[in-house]
C-alpha cells in the first residue's frame, strides 16, 4: 500500500537552531516527490519537487534531498517567518491516481 | 494572475442542508481535485475528474458530489449525509491528466466549513 510518513508531528526550534524535518514513502515506481509549506487557514503553497534518489534542491534556508526510501527538509538557521506546517507527497501507484499525502511537521521558530 | 479561486472561505451548515463550496481555475488545467484536511491527518481525496463532465471518486466520497460542466470549475456539494463535515476543504489542479503526471498540485486558498 502506498504511504506517507512525515516526523516529528511538530518540531520548536530557537531561532538560528538548524534541523531536518523526514518523510519515509512507500510507493512503486516513484512519479516525483513533493513538498509544501501551509501557513494556518490558508492552501499548500509549492516548495520543491524532487524525482529521483540523489537529487536535491535548495531556496533560500531549506534544502530538500531525496533518497530510495525517504526524503529531508533541511532547515538551516531558521527564522520566526519559516513557522508552518511542512507537508510531503507523493503520486500514488497501481493506478489510482492521487497525490499521497504525510500528515505534517509543525514547525514552531521562536526568537 | 492565473490561480485558483475557492469561496467562501468560512461556510456553515445547518442540520439536513446542502452545501456548494465553489472552486474556479483560470490555469487552463486539465486536472482538479478535492480534498478534505483535518487537524493532524494528511490530506484525503474526495474526488477528482481529468476533464469536462468525468469525475472519479477518491477515498472519501461519501456524502459528497461533485459536477465539472466546464474546464474552469469544479464545485464540491457536501450533502446531509455526510455526517461529520466539519473540516478544511481545499481545491487544486494540474496541468496533465493524473495516469501520467509527474507534476505538482496547484491548491486554492481553501474553504472551512463547520456545523451549526
Amino acid at each position: 500500500e502506498d504511504q506517507v510518513t512525515q516526523s516529528p508531528e511538530a518540531l520548536r526550534l530557537q531561532e538560528g537552531e538548524s534541523s531536518s524535518l523526514n518523510c519515509s514513502y512507500t510507493v512503486s515506481g516513484l512519479r516525483g516527490l513533493f513538498w509544501y509549506r501551509q501557513d494556518p487557514g490558508k492552501g499548500p503553497e509549492f516548495l520543491f519537487t524532487l524525482y529521483s534518489a540523489g537529487e536535491e534542491k535548495e531556496k533560500e534556508r531549506l534544502k530538500a534531498t531525496l533518497t530510495k526510501k525517504e526524503s529531508f527538509l533541511h532547515i538551516t538557521a531558521p527564522k520566526p517567518e519559516d513557522s508552518a506546517t511542512y507537508l510531503c507527497a507523493v503520486w500514488g501507484s497501481g493506478g489510482y491516481n492521487k497525490l499521497i499525502f504525510g500528515a505534517g511537521t509543525r514547525l514552531a521558530v521562536h526568537p | 494572475d492565473g490561480g485558483i479561486t475557492q469561496s467562501p472561505k468560512y461556510l456553515f451548515r445547518k442540520e439536513g442542508q446542502n452545501v456548494t463550496l465553489s472552486c474556479e481555475q483560470n490555469l487552463n488545467h486539465d486536472a482538479m481535485y478535492w480534498y478534505r484536511q483535518d487537524p493532524g491527518q494528511g490530506l484525503r481525496l474526495i474526488y477528482y475528474s481529468q476533464i469536462v463532465n468525468d469525475f472519479q471518486k477518491g477515498d472519501i466520497a461519501e456524502g459528497y458530489s461533485v459536477s465539472r460542466e466546464k474546464k474552469e470549475s469544479f464545485p464540491l456539494t457536501v450533502t446531509s449525509a455526510q455526517k461529520n463535515p466539519t473540516a478544511f476543504y481545499l481545491c487544486a489542479s494540474t496541468s496533465r491528466r493524473v495516469s501520467t503526471t509527474n507534476e505538482k498540485l496547484f491548491f486554492g486558498s481553501g474553504t472551512q466549513l463547520s456545523v451549526l
